[in-house]
């Protein structure tokens, strides 16, 4: 099946830093991603997404960076607030009713 | 705004017993997504139905199966549990147009013991 997999497991910044979260995908084929964010005992919750005809798009606070060249995506948080502490998953799709989700990155803010 | 509403929330059951687990999707929302997550992993993609037909099909076990119905809720049945099958199962929906986001349930916990 396809991969999709994050470059670092666990990243703590500062209150009020940017935050920068990585994905890589292996499927070139893939054509519209999502980014999800996960706190404790709730599901994933949609940020922001992204169709492979776009390289930049930008929500409150937020940016997804699209590189389909080295297959790369990455999700910039601006002000890293406590609240935005969670876990961060990318998610891939390609064709038909199928998401695959990276392994996810665990976002520790420190006050 | 109305979610995917997901229950029970929380299930405790022994081994080689059955469940059930329901999901309703947002309204209007016609493709529902069962996944199954770990502790500590990547929500896995089990099945999807779209229109109250299979649509697609994953890493979903032969002792489960799952259904959608007239009204698009979802059911997944799970059978002969096993210890391994401990995990979260998010349903999640969306509308049928392409590239559309899944929104997702808070999940159901179920504990085989």
């Amino acid at each position: 099946g396809e991969s999709v997999g994050l470059h670092l497991p666990t990243l703590s910044v500062q209150e009020g830093d940017n935050s920068i979260i990585n994905c890589a995908y292996s499927n070139s084929a893939s054509d519209y991603f999502i980014w999800y964010k996960q706190e404790s005992g709730k599901g994933p919750q949609f940020i922001i997404d992204i169709r492979s005809n776009m390289d930049k798009r930008q929500g409150q606070r937020v940016t997804v960076l699209l590189n389909k060249t080295v297959k790369h995506l990455s999700l910039q948080i601006a002000a890293t607030q406590p609240g935005d502490s969670a876990v961060y998953f990318c998610a891939e799709n390609n064709t038909g009713n199928q998401f695959y989700f990276g392994t996810g990155t665990s976002l520790t803010v420190i006050p | 705004a109305a979610g995917v509403i997901q229950s029970p929330r929380h299930l405790i059951k022994e081994k080689r017993e059955t469940a059930t687990l329901k999901c309703y999707p947002i309204p209007r929302h016609d493709t529902v997504y069962w996944y199954q997550q770990g502790p500590g992993q990547d929500p896995q993609f089990l099945i999807s139905f779209y229109e109250k037909m299979q649509s697609d099909k994953g890493s979903i076990p032969d002792r489960f199966s799952a259904q959608q119905f007239s009204d698009y809720h979802s059911e997944l049945n799970m059978s002969s549990l096993e210890l391994g099958d401990s995990a979260l199962y998010f349903c999640a929906s969306s509308r049928s147009s392409y590239n559309s986001p899944l929104h997702f349930g808070n999940g159901t916990r179920l504990t085989v013991t």
